[in-house]
Formats: C-alpha cells, structure tokens, sequence
C-alpha cells in the first residue's frame, strides 16, 4: 500500500523551461514532505521540504507547493538546468518514525 | 568532509555469511536510520536509533540488527544472508531526539549488496 505516489516515472524537460513534479499521498497523518534529489550511485540528497502549516516554500529556483486539502504536493525547477537531470523521490513523515518515500521520477533535461 | 558515510559501498556475499554495513555521521546529530532500497527502487526504512532507542520496522526480519556503539555510529549486522537481501541499503542521521516527523535526515552514499 503505498502512501506517497508519484506517478511520473519519467519526465523530459527542455533545459530553460519549467520543470513540474508531481506527488500525491494518502496518510492524513503526515505534517512535513521533502523533495530529494538522487544521482546514480550515490545517497538521497535533500533539496527542500515543507511544513504542513504552509502551502508554498521557496529556496532559489526550488520551489514547493503543498495542497492539503487535495494531498497533493509538486516540485517547480525554473528554470531547469542540464545538471538538474537526476531522480527526484518525493517523501513524507508524521506520526510514524522514518519518511515514506516515493518511487522517484527521472528529470531529464535536455539541451 | 562526508557527512554521513558508509562502508563498504560494495558487498558481494555468498547466501548464508554474515556481514556487516558501517555508518558514521559527523553532524552531531542525535538520530540515525537505516532504508533499504529494493529492485523496485522503493526506498524503505528499516531502523531508527535514537539514544539507545530503537524503533524497528515490523517487516525487517530479525536476521536484521542494528548496533550503536555511540551517537555517531549505526551498524547494520545481516546473519544468515538471503538472495533477497540484495538491494541498497542506505544510513541516514537527524538532528532531532525524537526520530519522528518534522526533520530533514541527511543520507550516506549507500552499501550496494549483492548476495549470491
């Protein structure tokens, strides 16, 4: 059962535009999200994150927006760069010890 | 200066060793976890260990053992390896004491396990 969907597994963006990533989840419980970014071989690595208490959270061209009502967050990149190309695993916490994560959705940006 | 980090990154076993994974954090931070990504590269946490307390995921066999010689270190200890252990396990800290919501873990480079 999983509890934070992302249900892009792929995602091509041209380099300059704005890259939109998707995320839904389904446990009422959870009150923060993160957004990682993940490069082959390597660890998660935290990009940004959002209290349930806010809608919107910047950070340079990072942004995230949360809706609760509809349980549903995105990740806006604007505008995308070649070195954003990576797997972006969306994840959630709350009463549970440990984040629930997504399973990810490749940004490509092409040239 | 890695931040969270593990050895070794590859493991290659026989099914039936027992191995161990190494994590060490220089954050100062008061809680470590341990995920497991699997071939559906779903990432699943396994443990959290905060101050001698020990939070276990109900689906981690008990082959499974975390062990914590100090706030700075979380070993994973695997007895009796299983071809489905293979997959990424990851080690990741928090600053907060409580290892719940509300915190952003940092993640090692992860341990690629492969048993054959």
């Amino acid at each position: 059962d999983q509890q934070v969907k992302q249900n892009s597994p792929s995602l091509s963006v041209q380099e300059g535009r704005i890259s939109i990533l998707n995320c839904d989840y389904t446990n009422s419980m959870f009150d923060y999200f993160l957004w990682y970014k993940k490069y082959p071989a390597e660890g998660p690595t935290f990009l940004i994150s959002i209290s349930s208490i806010k809608d919107k959270n910047e950070d340079g061209r990072f942004t995230v927006f949360l809706n609760k009502s509809a349980k549903h967050l995105s990740l806006h990149i604007v505008p995308s760069q070649p070195g954003d190309s990576a797997v972006y695993f969306c994840a959630a916490s709350g009463s549970a010890d440990g984040l629930t994560f997504g399973k990810g959705t490749h940004l490509i940006i092409q040239p | 200066d890695t931040a969270v980090s593990q050895t070794p990154k590859y493991l290659v076993t026989q099914m039936g060793n027992d191995k161990s994974i190494k994590c060490e954090q220089n954050l100062g931070h008061d809680t470590m976890y341990w995920y497991k990504q699997d071939s559906k590269k779903f990432l699943k946490i396994m443990f959290s260990y905060n101050n001698k307390e020990l939070i276990i995921n109900e689906t981690v066999p008990n082959r499974f053992s975390p062990k914590s010689p100090d706030k700075a270190h979380l070993n994973l200890h695997i007895n009796s390896l299983e071809l489905g252990d293979s997959a990424v396990y990851f080690c990741a800290s928090s600053p907060g004491t409580s290892g719940r919501g509300g915190e952003t873990q940092y993640f090692g480079p992860g341990t690629r396990l492969l048993v054959l």
